[in-house]
C-alpha cells in the first residue's frame, strides 16, 4: 500500500523550543491530517488541510500543506511537556476514500 | 476524551480463538474504519464501512472481517488467532468517507 515517509523519527529537545516535523508521499494527495497519540490513547485530530498552500494554525500548532500535494509540514512552537507524544501524519489521495497513515515522529520535549 | 467507544479496552486470547472487537461511532458519524497499530508497523488500514456497507479493505487475509449494523455501529472478528495479531486495534468514525477521522482508544488485543 502506499507509504508514507514520516520524519524525524523521533526528537529531544528542550521546553521552549520550536519543533518541525514532515510527511511526504509519492502520490498527490487532497487531505492532509495531523494527529496526536499519548500513550494508552487513541490519536487525537490536531489539524486537518484541504488545500496545496494552505496554512492552519492549532493554537502554538501550525500545519502546511505543501504546494506539490505531496508533503506536508507540522510545526510546534514554544513546546511545553504536554506536547509529548507520537505524532502522525495521514494523507487521502485523490482516487480513493482510504487515509494513508505515516510511521510517526516521537517528540519528547525535556523540562 | 474521545468520543469514539472501543469495548473491551484490554483481551487476552489464545492462539487458535477467534475474537470480536465493538466500536461505537461518534453519534451521527455513519462512517467507521478499522486499523491494527504495531511498533513495527505503524497503523495498518483493515476496513472501513458505509452505511452498512464495506468500501475499502487493506491487505490483511481472511481471517480479519467487519460488519456494520444500520445504528452504525461496527464490530470486526478475528478468527483463528494468530501470535502476530497481538496489537491495538483502533476504530475511527466520520461522518462520511472523505472525512477526517476520530479514533477511539482501542483495543489492546494479545494472544498468548
Amino acid at each position: 500500500g502506499q507509504q508514507l515517509n514520516q520524519s524525524p523519527q523521533s526528537m529531544f529537545i528542550q521546553e521552549g523550543e520550536d519543533v518541525s516535523m514532515n510527511c511526504t508521499s509519492s502520490s498527490i494527495f487532497n487531505t492532509w491530517l495531523w494527529y496526536k497519540q499519548e500513550p494508552g490513547e487513541g490519536p487525537v485530530l490536531l489539524i486537518a488541510l484541504y488545500k496545496a498552500g494552505e496554512l492552519t494554525s492549532n493554537g502554538r500548532l501550525t500545519a502546511q500543506f505543501g504546494i506539490t500535494r505531496k508533503d506536508s509540514f507540522l510545526n510546534i512552537s514554544a513546546s511545553i511537556p504536554s506536547d509529548v507524544g507520537i505524532y502522525f501524519c495521514a494523507g487521502q489521495a485523490d482516487t480513493g476514500n482510504q487515509f494513508y497513515f505515516g510511521t510517526g515522529t516521537s517528540l519528547t520535549v525535556i523540562p | 476524551k474521545a468520543g469514539v467507544t472501543q469495548t473491551p479496552r484490554y483481551l487476552i486470547k489464545t492462539r487458535g480463538q477467534q475474537v470480536t472487537l465493538s466500536c461505537s461511532p461518534i453519534s451521527g458519524h455513519r462512517s467507521v474504519s478499522w486499523y491494527q497499530q504495531t511498533p513495527g508497523q505503524g497503523l495498518q488500514f483493515l476496513f472501513e464501512y458505509f452505511s452498512e456497507t464495506q468500501r475499502n479493505k487493506g491487505n490483511f487475509p481472511g481471517r480479519f472481517s467487519g460488519r456494520q449494523f444500520s445504528n452504525s455501529r461496527s464490530e470486526m472478528n478475528v478468527s483463528t488467532l494468530e501470535l502476530g495479531d497481538s496489537a491495538l486495534y483502533l476504530c475511527a468514525s466520520s461522518f462520511g468517507p472523505n472525512q477526517p477521522q476520530h479514533f477511539g482508544d482501542g483495543t489492546r488485543l494479545s494472544i498468548l
